[in-house]
């Protein structure tokens, strides 16, 4: 089992830029999280996917945040324009049942100059 | 909100000591999560813990949830270096929205 993917590991850019954001679930798993952590507000969740489809996205901070899942074994979170205040660890996970346990990625350290 | 939150913020021990973190949270729960993160990496879940259930044991960890005070605590036994990280807690709702929801976190730091 290959685990949740996430690319890039890190990304650092300049403010105003469009930013993407990739997750490749476990294989099999029907939701999909993104998420994102700041010592500030601590583990927040964006957005999530139920079977490629989005379910609640109340907690995207603005319109400059969009997510997308094409199909089963990929997603992004894209920010455009990028701000400094959206520097934040950001994570993606999945599970096969939206109350058990969520198999987590490594995150994408984003840092926005 | 059915955040978990957890208690201490930090906490700094020795090697071969018993470690011991709490949860409290809100509203009623289908079940409760422990996550561990180690730096710079993802959340590791750790334990699962039904409603319905007292106690759990996975190895050095046990867990407890008491449902009448709305708590869980998580205790390591025999705590190692490596076991320096951060727990959280995740509290799944029984009403609404089934989602685990996460609290803040305590840091735990394990001196050789």
């Amino acid at each position: 089992d290959a685990g949740v993917i996430q690319s890039p590991r890190h990304e650092v850019t300049e403010m105003g830029q469009e930013v993407t954001l990739r997750c490749k679930p476990i294989s099999g798993h029907d939701y999909l999280f993104w998420y994102r952590q700041t010592m500030m507000r601590g583990l927040e969740l964006l957005i999530y996917f139920n079977n490629n489809v989005p379910i609640d996205d109340s907690g995207m901070p603005e319109d400059r945040f969009s997510a997308k899942m094409p199909n089963a074994s990929f997603s992004t979170l894209k920010i455009q324009p990028s701000e400094p205040r959206d520097s934040a660890v950001y994570f993606c996970a999945s599970t096969g049942n939206r109350d058990q346990p969520q198999h987590f990625g490594d995150g994408t350290r984003l840092s926005i100059l | 909100s059915q955040q978990g939150e957890e208690d201490p913020q930090a906490l700094s021990i020795q090697e071969g000591e018993n470690a011991t973190m709490n949860c409290s949270y809100k509203t009623s729960i289908n079940n409760l999560q422990w996550y561990r993160q180690n730096s710079g990496r993802g959340l590791v879940h750790l334990i699962l813990i039904r409603s319905n259930e007292r106690e759990k044991h996975s190895g050095r960890l046990r867990v407890t949830l008491d449902t009448s005070k709305k708590s869980s605590s998580l205790l390591i036994t025999a705590s190692r270096a490596a076991d320096t990280a951060s727990y959280f807690c995740a509290t799944g709702g029984m009403v609404g929205s089934y989602i685990p929801t996460f609290g803040r976190g305590t840091s735990l730091i394990v001196h050789p």
